[in-house]
């Protein structure tokens, strides 16, 4: 079946530009995720969204990211007066909703690389 | 601080050997452990979860899990050179809490 789809797969913007990512999740997950990766650097968690509960934004780094999720499924994670520092991989991923162990396991999409020049 | 650690190698192995990777975590009350595998310029891919003391084996992985001592480890066996990439423990805390370590990177040499 499909994966995890993100779109763009790359974006080049000018500092000061907003920027809006896009991601799809899994048909049937309920669970989105939104993780930021710099070059050599680890996963940093931004945000989780679960069903219509009230999304987890304790990652996000500063007042100018957001994130949103339509009806549950895609989710657009938006970046405004972007700066060099906000240059990384951006990554999504989704699982099922939390009813078992395995519904934990996080499946990732294949990211976008934004940077901001 | 919850925090999740790896060493960050490189962890080089012949070609044919057992590759052993480890995970260390801080909060005691981390509930399920999983690892992933980075290719380079790729995003992660799940390799295996576990959540219960103990092994579980998939293929040539093992997984063993030790809450006692806080502890979470991977196994490859008959390392191949495909399997050379970056390897990142995530564990989670709580609901939904996931860290991730800073990955170990793994070389196969052939």
């Amino acid at each position: 079946g499909a994966g995890v789809s993100q779109s763009p797969s790359n974006k080049v913007t000018e500092k000061g530009k907003d920027v809006e990512l896009r991601c799809d999740p899994i048909s049937g997950h309920t669970a989105l995720y939104w993780y930021r990766q710099s070059l050599g650097q680890g996963l940093e968690f931004l945000i989780y969204f679960q069903g219509n509960s009230a999304p987890d934004k304790s990652g996000l780094p500063s007042d100018r990211f957001s994130a949103e999720r339509t009806g549950g499924s895609v989710s657009t994670l938006t970046i405004q007066r972007t700066q060099q520092e906000d240059s990384a991989v951006y990554l999504c991923a989704s699982s099922l909703a939390p009813t078992g162990t395995s519904s934990y396991e996080q499946y990732f999409g294949p990211g976008t690389r934004l940077t901001v020049t | 601080q919850k925090e999740v650690e790896q060493n960050s190698g490189p962890l080089s192995v012949p070609e044919g050997a057992i590759a052993s990777l480890n995970c260390t975590y801080s909060d005691r009350g981390s509930q399920s452990f999983f690892w992933y595998r980075q290719y380079s310029g790729k995003s992660p891919e799940l390799i295996m979860s576990i959540y219960s003391n103990g092994d579980k084996e998939d293929g040539r992985f093992t997984a063993q899990l030790n809450k006692a001592s806080q502890y979470v480890s991977l196994l490859i066996r008959d390392s191949q050179p495909s399997d050379s990439a970056t390897y990142l423990c995530a564990v989670r805390n709580y609901g939904q809490n996931f860290v991730f370590g800073p990955g170990t990177r793994l070389s196969v040499l052939p």
